[in-house]
């Protein structure tokens, strides 16, 4: 299995900032997702980001809100800008399995107050 | 859209009982995936379920897919307190969409 790490692991935040958050694999993955965890709530996908191509967005996230970089098969970004109480969530990125496409790998999460 | 409907939502047991909690949807999908999620870390894959009726067995985790394959079931055996943590169901809904969709989870909490 992928092995993947997340910066920061944890954030509090001033409204009306930006925070960025880093995820990085241990090999080269050709998908990676960007999941949010509201307190109490399950996984609600944001983004999923192809190496090379712009990130596909889901119903209810935009790029100007959270805009994610892919520069290469191993590393991700996803800033989550202006932001708000609202915002305050776990945010996970994870992998595809690279031989069984059907499950993901997952990050520890950065967990992020905004105040 | 696809939903998966958990149940029970909470369960709070004393070490040493068992356990099943449930993973309902009115859609097919192509595999179900369960993880577990400790606090302050990402979710873990327990196993994936393929087959319609497809039972697997993971040490005392006995995972069952129905036979339309539209639930699936997670029975624990003699739980113990190392099993503590919220359990996630995730469809694959197949195709070249490697998009899950990811049920509301069981919080699970074993005494000792």
């Amino acid at each position: 299995s992928a092995v993947i790490s997340q910066k920061p692991s944890r954030d509090i935040c001033q409204r009306g900032t930006s925070l960025t958050i880093q995820c990085q694999v241990d090999s080269q993955v050709t998908m990676m997702f960007w999941y949010r965890q509201q307190p109490g709530q399950s996984l609600t996908l944001i983004a999923t980001a192809n190496q090379g191509s712009e990130a596909t967005y889901e119903s209810g996230f935009v790029i100007d809100k959270f805009p994610i970089s892919r520069p290469n098969l191993t590393f991700s970004t996803l800033t989550v800008s202006n932001m708000s109480p609202e915002d305050s969530s776990i945010y996970l990125c994870s992998v595809e399995a690279s031989r069984n496409k059907k499950t993901q790998y997952f990050g520890p999460g950065t967990r992020l107050l905004v105040l | 859209t696809q939903l998966l409907e958990q149940s029970p939502q909470f369960l709070s047991i004393q070490e040493g009982e068992n356990l099943t909690v449930y993973c309902n949807s009115s859609s097919v999908f192509s595999s179900l995936q369960w993880y577990r999620q400790e606090p302050g870390e990402g979710p873990v894959l327990l196993v994936t379920v393929v087959t319609g009726g497809e039972v697997k067995k993971l040490k005392r985790l006995t995972f069952q897919f129905g036979d339309a394959r539209k639930d699936s079931s997670l029975h624990i055996t003699a739980a113990q307190p190392g099993d503590t943590g919220l359990y996630l169901c995730a469809g694959d809904s197949g195709g070249s969409n490697y998009k899950l969709t990811f049920g509301k989870g069981t919080l699970l909490t074993v005494n000792p």
